[in-house]
């Protein structure tokens, strides 16, 4: 079954610091992959996507690159800040299974001044 | 103008009570979703809807029970609550099943706090 792992967290980082948090997939079709971050106190939020291998999706700064070969979908970010702390979910659509979303466990990330 | 919107936000009760949690969207999606969040972040699917039709019904306790009187709404009702049913649920909506290229819109969720 469809299937996506996370690096585990928490992840700590001083502001302006660059950010990975790697993710990687199972999929029996061909995924659309997503970022989802969670802020305290809220639901998720989409952040970006990628329907098809080589694409990126980029948001307010983070950006992750579609790659079928080594099917990882790893979240960037060139300068983080102390408002960029929360929870990020990596997760996928695959149409061709149950055609339901499957989550991450979630990354905390924590942006220290 | 909010877009998901779950109600109450916070709720506190006894084990043995019964309880409710609404999701109401206002974005003209016909597909509503319940997921579980537990205090390590893990988010599990409990059901979806399409069209007021139930869809995915994953392994969850049979003292819960969505209705869906619309497309539009989506209620859990649980009964006999338990202490491990402490958790934060979420409600979720999204064009067609499955979000297919779009995404889910969640809403902020209902923390629920059995004792």
């Amino acid at each position: 079954g469809d299937s996506v792992t996370q690096m585990e967290g928490p992840v700590t980082l001083s502001e302006e610091a660059f950010l990975t948090i790697n993710c990687t997939y199972t999929a029996t079709g061909y995924p659309s992959l997503f970022w989802y971050v969670q802020y305290p106190g809220e639901g998720l939020q989409l952040l970006l996507k990628a329907t098809k291998a080589d694409d990126k999706g980029s948001n307010k700064g983070f950006e992750a690159t579609y790659r079928k070969e080594t099917t990882s979908f790893h979240l960037e970010k060139g300068s983080v800040q102390v408002s960029d702390s929360a929870v990020y979910f990596c997760a996928l659509f695959d149409s061709g299974g149950y055609q339901k979303v499957t989550f991450g466990t979630g990354t905390k990330l924590q942006v220290i001044p | 103008d909010t877009a998901v919107s779950q109600t109450p936000k916070y709720l506190v009760t006894q084990m043995g009570n019964d309880k409710s949690i609404k999701c109401e969207q206002n974005l003209g999606h016909d597909t509503m979703y319940w997921y579980k969040q537990d205090s390590k972040k893990f988010l599990k699917i409990m059901f979806s809807y399409n069209n007021k039709e139930l869809i995915i019904n994953e392994t969850v306790p049979n003292r819960f029970s969505p209705k869906s009187p619309d497309k539009a709404h989506l209620n859990l009702h649980i009964n006999s609550l338990e202490l491990g049913d402490s958790a934060v649920y979420f409600c979720a909506s999204s064009h067609r099943l499955g979000g297919s290229n779009y995404g889910y819109t969640f809403g902020s969720g209902t923390r629920l706090t059995v004792v």
